[in-house]
């Protein structure tokens, strides 16, 4: 159980565009999701939390503009980077929680952003 | 500010042996949970390891234990009987209400 997909695993995308990455809890339901950022051999950062049906809280210094975090629902979050720039390119981790799971947060497998 | 402190940025260990990964941690929390996560190289974090700060006793995970001293702040993860499976990177984390706090993390490699 506790199973937290994340789509696509890669993706590649020119300067300017914007990307979504999708954050899924397959057999529970997420009443907070949290995105991360990972630099090569890096610890995660924490970028924002997303409680179902309100607001993302961003960390200090994340634009909350560039990168626009969606929670609409108990089973999705969605990473949207706006207006990518290569600077962005990185590996980008979502994890979920649920009330009954001892604020454990299990992890997507990452997606692997390339901004170029 | 919160911190996990991972002193050992790389380790080694010989096949079947035994190793330990240290960690302290700073917080002025009295009820947290501690955790040791692995990320091979497919990046997939993998929870290795999970402690609730009220309980005295060690947490064990076949052959994976932990050495937790609340006091001193100490949570450190010893592997026994060492597989190349291992090998990976190690990061130790806390409870800060609902986040966590990562260590830097310490690449553990495996020799055959």
């Amino acid at each position: 159980g506790a199973v937290v997909s994340q789509h696509p695993s890669r993706v590649i995308c020119k300067s300017g565009t914007s990307v979504k990455i999708e954050c899924r809890s397959l057999d529970f339901q997420a009443t907070t999701m949290f995105w991360y950022r990972q630099f090569p051999k890096k610890s995660l950062m924490l970028m924002a939390t997303s409680n179902e049906g309100s607001k993302a809280t961003y960390e200090q210094g994340v634009e909350k503009d560039k990168f626009l975090i969606n929670h609409a629902s108990l089973t999705l979050s969605t990473l949207t980077v706006t207006s990518a720039h290569p600077e962005d390119s990185s590996f980008y981790i979502c994890s979920a929680s649920g009330l009954a799971l001892y604020n454990e947060q299990f992890f997507g497998p990452g997606t692997r952003l390339t901004v170029l | 500010a919160q911190t996990v402190t991972q002193s050992q940025p790389e380790m080694s260990v010989q096949e079947a042996e035994t190793v330990t990964l240290s960690c302290t941690y700073d917080t002025s929390e009295s009820d947290y949970y501690l955790f040791w996560y692995k990320q091979p190289p497919s990046r997939q974090m993998i929870l290795v390891i999970r402690q609730e700060a009220y309980k005295q006793q060690n947490a064990t995970e076949n052959r994976f234990s932990v050495n937790f001293q609340k006091a001193a702040k100490s949570f450190s993860l010893k592997i026994s009987d060492s597989q190349l499976g291992d090998a990976a990177m190690y990061f130790c984390a806390y409870t800060e209400g609902n986040k966590l706090v990562f260590g830097a993390g310490t690449i553990l490699r495996v020799k055959s």
